[in-house]
């Protein structure tokens, strides 16, 4: 099955920045890569869906990038605000076939003003 | 987009009992995923909830300790057997928008086993 690494540092930065995130993953390359959002007490919620022949895909301050040569995927917020502090996970295809997905570790994001 | 409710929302319960989650979906689904997330930790699949049929159960997960009923296309439960405090985590069921393959998340159900 795959693995997923995320770095389980928060990452601070300040309001307006660009806050970028890492996934990297070990084994088959998947057929997309999505990204959620999860807030304390609350279940994730679907971001962005980016498919493995797709190099990048933007979603509003969004933006998510696809390198299946590197085996990873980042993940950007651009012009960050304090409402985007959260933990995000990326996730993938559990198994090379079958729809179920494994999620990584997540990162918490915190966006000081 | 799928409304996903659970119930409880949180349990306190004691060692050796068992507690079952509820969940309710606003529509008809073929699919529902359900998922443990300890504290501090990811997501991990613990079954898939199919209507008509046993659940399917990812490794390091039993029937006996975990299981599930599907009784129509908009309801599941998931029952945690025989509970222990490292049973103590959040489960979360979801469901699958199979053009996009997201899933749609519960507000999740938190368990303290004492």
């Amino acid at each position: 099955s795959q693995k997923i690494e995320q770095n389980s540092e928060a990452l601070n930065i300040q309001e307006g920045k660009t806050a970028t995130l890492t996934c990297n993953y070990t084994n088959y390359s998947p057929a997309y890569l999505q990204w959620y959002r999860q807030d304390p007490g609350r279940g994730p919620v679907f971001l962005l869906l980016i498919r493995e022949n797709e190099k990048e895909k933007r979603k509003e301050r969004l933006k998510v990038t696809f390198d299946t040569t590197l085996k990873q995927s980042l993940f950007h917020i651009t012009a960050s605000q304090p409402a985007d502090s959260a933990t995000y996970l990326c996730a993938l295809p559990l198994r090379a076939a079958g729809n179920k997905l494994t999620f990584g570790g997540g990162t918490r994001v915190l966006v000081k003003p | 987009s799928a409304v996903i409710s659970q119930k409880p929302s949180r349990d306190i319960c004691q060692r050796g009992t068992s507690l079952t989650i509820q969940c309710q979906v606003d529509s008809q689904v073929t699919m529902m995923f359900w998922y443990r997330q300890q504290p501090g930790q990811s997501l991990t699949l613990i079954a898939t909830a199919n209507q008509g049929s046993e659940a399917t159960y990812e490794s390091g997960f039993v029937i006996d300790k975990f299981p599930i009923s599907r009784p129509n296309l908009t309801f599941s439960t998931l029952t945690v057997s025989n509970m222990s405090p490292e049973d103590s985590s959040i489960y979360l069921c979801s469901v699958e928008r199979t053009v996009y393959n997201e899933q749609f998340f519960g507000p999740g159900t938190r368990l303290t086993v004492l």
